[in-house]
């Protein structure tokens, strides 16, 4: 089945706590991205990858890492965790980029206490 | 830069109601266009696109037209039905292809 996982779906953990959260798409897609969604201000881009080793920022990428070693995985690294990460995440891949479907993943509920 | 506003929820409706959802967008050149629709608990999907002016989107009984004279891209369906309470985005993919831009989300619900 065509998905993309996300892990893990749920986190609370403390200000400061280096934290990963996988994200993996099965669909061969070169452009993944990275989304926050808040209340009042919808989704947000953190980071998006064209390519195996090409990132670059979106809209809202303080506080935030991806790397793109593999085509299938880009993982989202908060080195330092505060509260206003406080957050549902969203991966998404697409074949390519512009007009391609974006597919997302289920989410990570993520609280910084 | 770009951006997408949209219309504020939430918006109930009454089975079989017409529903229109404004969406209006920022962009220079010209920009692809989305329609994402969220169930509760889930990540988002496409719901439909366009991709150049006058495009119409449609599917599962929606449909949004691409108006560059007026910036627009409202999602209509003439008869909603419980199944439809959702929340719903509308996007914008601009020139570049790479960064997308979404609205603030419309709550819809649908009661019987």
């Amino acid at each position: 089945e065509a998905q993309v996982t996300q892990n893990p779906r749920y986190l609370i953990t403390v200000t400061g706590k280096k934290l990963t959260v996988t994200c993996s798409q099965n669909m061969n897609h070169e452009y993944m991205s990275w989304y926050r969604q808040d209340p009042g201000l919808g989704l947000r881009q953190i980071y998006y990858s064209m390519n195996v080793e090409v990132t670059d920022k979106g809209d809202v990428p303080e506080g935030y890492k991806v790397s793109r070693k593999e085509k299938r995985n880009f993982p989202l690294i908060l080195e330092s965790p505060s509260p206003n990460q406080t957050s549902l995440y969203f991966c998404a891949s697409s074949l390519g980029r512009g007009i391609d479907t974006q597919y997302f993943g289920p989410g990570t509920r993520l609280t910084v206490l | 830069g770009d951006s997408v506003t949209q219309m504020e929820g939430p918006v109930t409706l009454s089975e079989e109601a017409f529903l229109t959802i404004n969406c209006t967008y920022t962009a220079t050149g010209y920009p692809s266009l989305f329609w994402y629709v969220q169930y509760p608990g889930e990540g988002l999907q496409l719901l439909l696109k366009a991709t150049k002016a006058d495009d119409k989107g449609s599917n599962k009984g929606f449909e949004a037209t691409y108006r560059k004279e007026t910036t627009s891209f409202h999602l209509e369906k003439g008869s909603v039905q419980v199944s439809d309470s959702a929340v719903y985005f509308c996007a914008l993919n601009g020139n570049t292809g790479n960064q997308f831009y979404f609205g603030t989300g419309t709550s819809l619900t649908v009661i019987p």
